[in-house]
C-alpha cells in the first residue's frame, strides 16, 4: 500500500544537479514529505523534510508543488558519494513512529 | 556532534544461539528505534524506546526484545537465532522534532 511513487533508477553526471521526483497524490493535510538515502550497506541517512513550503539545507533542496501531490529533491552539485538509493516517504511527525520505505530511486552519479 | 553508534558492526552466529546488539544514540536524543532490513522484506520496524520505556512495538516474535538505559543507550536481544534472522539491524535516534538519524547498522549472519 505504497503512498509514494518514485522512478526505479536515474543517472546523473558528477557536478550537475540531480532532480529526484516523487509522487504522493494521496497525501493528507498533516503529512510531511521526508527524504532519506541509503548508501550501499550503510544505515539510511535523513536528508530533508517539508510540509508545503520549499526547504533547503546543507545537503539538498526540497520543492513541493502547490497541490502537494508531488515533490522534487534537488542535489545541487552531485558527487560520486551521492550514489545511493533515495527514499521519499510521507508521514505525520510525532504520530507515525515507524518508517517504511518503498523501493526508492537508485541514483548513480557518473564521473 | 557524534552520530549514532552501533556495536558490533558485524556478527556471525549459529542457529539456536542468542545475540545482543548495542546502540548509542546522539547526545540529547531520548528516543531510540530498532529496525531490521533485509533485501526481501525491506525495512521492518522492531520497537521504539523512549525514556527507558518501550513505546511502540512492531510485528516480530517474542524472541526479539530490547531495553533502554537511563543514559538513552539501547540494546536489543535476539534469542534462539534462526537462519531468517540474518539481516542488517539498524538503530535510529530521534530528536525533538522527530528527525530520525540512523546508525551504520549491525550486519548479523546466522549460519
Amino acid at each position: 500500500d505504497a503512498k509514494t511513487t518514485q522512478p526505479p533508477s536515474m543517472d546523473c553526471a558528477e557536478g550537475r544537479a540531480a532532480n529526484l521526483p516523487c509522487n504522493h497524490s494521496t497525501i493528507s493535510g498533516n503529512e510531511y514529505v521526508y527524504w532519506y538515502r541509503q548508501i550501499h550497506s550503510q544505515g539510511p541517512q535523513y536528508i530533508i523534510h517539508g510540509l508545503k513550503n520549499n526547504e533547503t539545507n546543507e545537503m539538498a533542496s526540497l520543492i513541493i508543488t502547490e497541490d502537494r501531490k508531488s515533490s522534487t529533491l534537488i542535489l545541487p552539485h552531485a558527487t560520486l558519494r551521492d550514489t545511493a538509493v533515495y527514499y521519499c516517504i510521507v508521514r505525520v511527525p510525532l504520530r507515525d513512529y515507524k518508517l517504511s520505505f518503498g523501493a526508492g530511486t537508485t541514483v548513480t552519479v557518473r564521473a | 556532534k557524534a552520530g549514532v553508534t552501533q556495536t558490533p558492526r558485524y556478527l556471525i552466529k549459529t542457529r539456536g544461539q542468542q545475540v545482543t546488539l548495542s546502540c548509542s544514540p546522539i547526545s540529547g536524543h531520548r528516543s531510540v528505534s530498532w529496525y531490521q532490513q533485509t533485501p526481501g522484506q525491506g525495512l521492518q520496524f522492531l520497537f521504539e524506546y523512549f525514556s527507558e520505556t518501550q513505546r511502540n512495538k512492531g510485528n516480530f516474535p517474542g524472541r526479539f526484545s530490547g531495553r533502554q538505559f537511563s543514559n538513552s543507550r539501547s540494546e536489543m536481544n535476539v534469542s534462539t537465532l534462526e537462519l531468517g534472522d540474518s539481516a542488517l539491524y539498524l538503530c535510529a535516534s530521534t530528536n525533538r522534532v522527530d528527525e530520525q538519524y540512523f546508525g551504520p547498522g549491525t550486519r548479523l549472519t546466522v549460519t
